[in-house]
């Protein structure tokens, strides 16, 4: 299994754009996280899916964060219009249950917006 | 709701001397509770897991943790650190029934030669 990918690795892009991550989990899995970490903040939950479905956004930090998980095997993060303050690292993750409870994840997607 | 609290921002060791990385727990309902290791630029790695089994767990790398419900902990421990060891640390607790994480501020390891 290739692990959680995710694209892009970084991305850099201008205030005032839309920024568009993606996620694909391990298959199977049908848990699936978006994580932001800074160094302030540390690690922090935005949103998370069981079988394609959000079961709990209270993490996204406010209307400009959308995120969506059209199959098993994709979902998207998306910031409109994109701030200086959304530069971090945002990491998916996904789990299956029972004895395969235990999160993977992805290498990030390091965002820089100017 | 549950919490995880994990003491020292930063410990630094000596290469071959014992690492002691300290987390404790709050939680109401019996924990799963995890150790994630992550190096730079990357993402994070399962080191171990307590899943309500056995309260001594051993993971990758030679680290190995023990839950200690008196204590409300599960502190990480390796008996003789390496270079390679040098990460940013995460104790992590979920109450496995909505598979949520919930992660501490992490511990960075320093090991010197």
């Amino acid at each position: 299994d290739a692990g959680v990918i995710q694209s892009p690795r970084h991305e850099v892009t201008e205030m005032g754009q839309e920024v568009t991550l993606r996620c694909k989990p391990i298959s199977g899995h049908d848990y699936l996280f978006w994580y932001r970490q800074t160094m302030m903040r540390g690690l922090e939950l935005l949103i998370y899916f069981n079988n394609n479905v959000p079961i709990d956004d209270s993490g996204m930090p406010e209307d400009r964060f959308s995120a969506k998980m059209p199959n098993a095997s994709f979902s998207t993060l998306k910031i409109q219009p994109s701030e200086p303050r959304d530069s971090a690292v945002y990491f998916c993750a996904s789990t299956g249950q029972g004895p395969n409870y235990g999160y993977t994840f992805g290498s990030g997607t390091r965002l820089t917006v100017v | 709701a549950q919490s995880v609290t994990q003491l020292g921002s930063h410990v630094s060791v000596s290469e071959g001397a014992l690492v002691l990385l300290r987390c404790n727990y709050s939680s109401s309902v019996p924990p799963y509770l995890f150790w994630y290791v992550q190096y730079p630029n990357q993402g994070l790695q399962l080191l171990l897991k307590y899943t309500s089994a056995a309260t001594l767990v051993k993971g990758i790398n030679g680290f190995e943790a023990e839950f200690k419900k008196s204590e409300t902990s599960f502190h990480l421990t390796k008996p003789s650190a390496h270079m390679s060891d040098a990460a940013e640390y995460f104790c992590a607790v979920s109450d496995g029934r909505f598979q949520k994480l919930v992660f501490g501020t992490g511990t960075r390891l320093l090991v010197s030669p």
